[in-house]
């Protein structure tokens, strides 16, 4: 089946060190999406790509780094300049231009906590 | 200034009864989407209903509906007959433009707890 997978599911990080989330997806879609949530808050994109070897910066950039150097993958790096990491992170991939009533489609999502 | 906007943090409702959760959007492109989706305490995000800003007609999915008022940029999703698997945060969602990969805006949410 088709689908976005998000690994690991729970992610615990020590302060000062980066760590890498991952997300795949085999559903050939071009865009993929990596926002974050706090409670309170929704959601927040990070960063987007819609095209391989390239992506641009949400809202909440800092901190954070991303490469897509194959369509399928698009992991997201929490470096250690990112002050408050502890969040719910949602990777999320869509298609271009086809019938407008699509939307994205989630993976099932990552929880970091800072310990 | 905020695209969406939700007012009601959490909401209750009698199981069977109907419940309307609110949402305001702001754009300025003629073209958009709105979109509500629902994610329960798993975390994950399911895509509930669509409504296109030209589409002339409420949408409807099964026991929910889209009530559209566009002069007033409202977009409020009406459950019908509440279960107690509708229990969850619910998230208003729009998408301005025709490209699909356009990146979506969200709301902060609604929680809503059905009560047997």
């Amino acid at each position: 089946d088709g689908g976005i997978t998000q690994s690991p599911k729970y992610l615990f990080r020590k302060e000062g060190q980066n760590v890498t989330l991952s997300c795949e997806q085999n559903l050939n879609h071009d865009a993929m999406y990596w926002y974050r949530q706090d409670p309170g808050q929704g959601l927040r994109l990070i960063y987007y790509s819609q095209i391989v070897n390239d992506f641009q910066k949400g809202d909440i950039a800092e901190g954070y780094s991303v490469s897509r150097e194959k369509k399928e993958s698009f992991p997201l790096t929490v470096t250690s300049a990112q002050k408050n990491p502890t969040a719910f992170y949602l990777c999320a991939s869509a298609r271009l231009y086809i019938q407008s009533n699509y939307g994205y489609t989630f993976g099932s999502g990552t929880r970091l906590t800072v310990v | 200034a905020q695209k969406i906007t939700q007012t009601q943090p959490g909401m209750f409702v009698q199981e069977k009864e109907a419940v309307t959760l609110d949402c305001t959007y702001d754009t300025s492109d003629p073209s958009y989407g709105l979109f509500w989706y629902k994610q329960p305490s798993s975390g994950e995000m399911i895509f509930l209903i669509y409504q296109g800003s030209y589409d002339q007609q409420n949408a409807t999915e099964g026991r929910y509906s889209l009530n559209f008022q566009k002069a007033r940029k409202s977009a409020n999703l009406v459950i019908s007959a509440s279960q107690l698997g509708d229990s969850a945060m619910y998230f208003c969602a729009m998408r301005e433009g025709q490209n699909t990969g356009n990146q979506f805006y969200f709301g902060t949410g609604t929680s809503l707890t059905v009560i047997p």
